[in-house]
């Protein structure tokens, strides 16, 4: 079965710096996606940034930038320049290509100090 | 209205009462989803619908009902809860089951005394 862990619960960053949040997961698949939700605080929960597995170059959207080490079963996420929106909880997920069912992490609450 | 709605925000409810959480989606998607998020666990996928059509059932127990009238809506009637199914419930919605990429709601907290 698939799995996604997230070994920080929590963690703070200085605003305007760079902070890289961790996710490991378990497949026997070769081909998925990979993806980081973040969800502010009692606000929706959004998508920001989509990896396909089959793609060896690491996904970028603006500050958001992924660490994708697919042979370590690793998808990290590095939040350059933090800004005080950035605070929220931010959840790994896995999706198997073709399938229904996204497998969610336990998420990891990031906090931004100014 | 735009994305994916839910009503009500907040809902408290008795043991023996019956309640509905409502969920709409205004993006013409054809795949809608109902989740369970807890404190400090990893969300829980209850319910998926493609077409109106349910296609997962993820073990969840009848107390929880779910309904699909059309691609736009999706419903959870609710009865005989228990003090641990209070969390927040969230729905989203995807153009496909094939399309990854998920579109929630605001979600809707739920406290069962």
């Amino acid at each position: 079965a698939q799995t996604v862990t997230q070994s920080q619960p929590e963690m703070s960053v200085q605003e305007a710096e760079t902070v890289t949040l961790s996710c490991t997961y378990d497949t026997s698949e070769s081909d998925y996606y990979l993806f980081w939700y973040k969800q502010p605080p009692s606000r929706q929960m959004i998508l920001v940034i989509r990896q396909e597995a089959y793609k060896q170059q690491n996904a970028t959207e603006n500050r958001f930038s992924v660490n994708f080490q697919k042979a370590a079963k690793s998808f990290s996420l590095k939040i350059s320049d933090s800004q005080l929106g950035d605070a929220a909880m931010y959840f790994c997920a896995y999706s198997r290509t073709g399938g229904f069912k996204t497998i969610f992490g336990a998420g990891t609450r990031l906090f931004v100090k100014a | 209205e735009t994305g994916v709605t839910q009503t009500p925000r907040h809902l408290v409810m008795g043991m023996t009462n019956k309640k509905s959480l409502k969920c709409e989606q205004h993006l013409g998607h054809n795949a809608m989803y109902w989740y369970k998020q807890s404190a400090k666990k990893p969300l829980e996928l209850m319910f998926v619908y493609s077409l109106e059509e349910r296609v997962e059932n993820n073990s969840v127990p009848s107390r929880f009902s779910p309904e699909c009238p059309n691609s736009s809506h999706l419903f959870l009637h609710l009865h005989t809860l228990q003090p641990e199914d209070s969390a927040l419930y969230l729905c989203a919605s995807s153009q496909d089951l094939g399309y990854n990429e998920q579109f929630f709601g605001p979600g809707t907290r739920l406290t069962v005394l």
